[in-house]
């Protein structure tokens, strides 16, 4: 049973691009967590989703970035018009019932 | 906000019995305490969870006061590989939420 697969591993943007993270979970899990990572700090709370419906999204910023997770594929994680602070790990995760498993994250660098 | 109060670094003798302390004074009755470990810039590793009962598996002990204030990890015998941040977080169930909420973490140094 594979892991949660996240793409890519690295991405570069200048600032102004967007930028597109995937994830796909375990197979038969239903729910998906997206986690930022800033240097040397903490993992941070993004957004919450199952299948077509986003449960909390308390901990994403207001403007430029979004987040789903459609019927079939991968979720997405979206940031539109990329600033130099947007650089940093972005960690998924997925789970039934009780256990979340982390993917291997896409780390961010904007130019 | 986390619920979980750590120390911010330890370190432990290669071989021997790492623990690790965790208070969380605030939790609920339906709130679980879960166990994750993060080694250099990899993502989060499960490593144990439970709710009021003590717990082992493969990685390591859990056992959690009978108040449920309070809790530790212990990794029986620890390897220079188990150097990592180590996060002690209270979940409430995938039907409340759900979701994790780190603190700092305990970075535990494992020295030969």
């Amino acid at each position: 049973n594979a892991g949660v697969m996240q793409n890519p591993r690295h991405l570069v943007r200048r600032r102004g691009q967007e930028a597109r993270l995937r994830c796909s979970p375990m197979k038969g899990h239903s729910h998906v967590y997206w986690y930022r990572q800033l240097p040397e700090e903490g993992l941070k709370f993004m957004v919450y989703l199952q299948k077509e419906n986003i449960i909390d999204e308390s901990g994403m910023p207001k403007e430029r970035f979004s987040a789903e997770f459609p019927k079939e594929g991968p979720s997405i994680l979206r940031i539109q018009q990329v600033v130099r602070g947007d650089s940093a790990a972005y960690f998924c995760a997925s789970s039934l019932r009780e256990k979340l498993f982390f993917g291997s994250g896409t780390q961010l660098s904007v130019l | 906000d986390a619920k979980t109060t750590q120390p911010p670094s330890m370190d432990c003798a290669e071989g021997r019995a790492a623990n690790l302390p965790c208070n969380h004074s605030t939790i609920s009755g339906n709130e679980y305490v879960y166990w994750y470990r993060q080694i250099h810039s990899q993502g989060p590793q499960y490593i144990i969870h439970g709710l009021k009962n003590n717990e082992t598996n493969e990685m390591a002990s859990l056992i959690i006061t009978e108040d449920r204030k309070s809790s530790t990890l212990i990794l029986p015998h620890a390897t220079l590989r188990d150097t990592a941040v180590y996060y002690c977080i209270v979940r409430a169930p995938d039907n409340q939420g759900g979701k994790l909420i780190f603190g700092q973490g305990t970075e535990l140094s494992v020295k030969p």
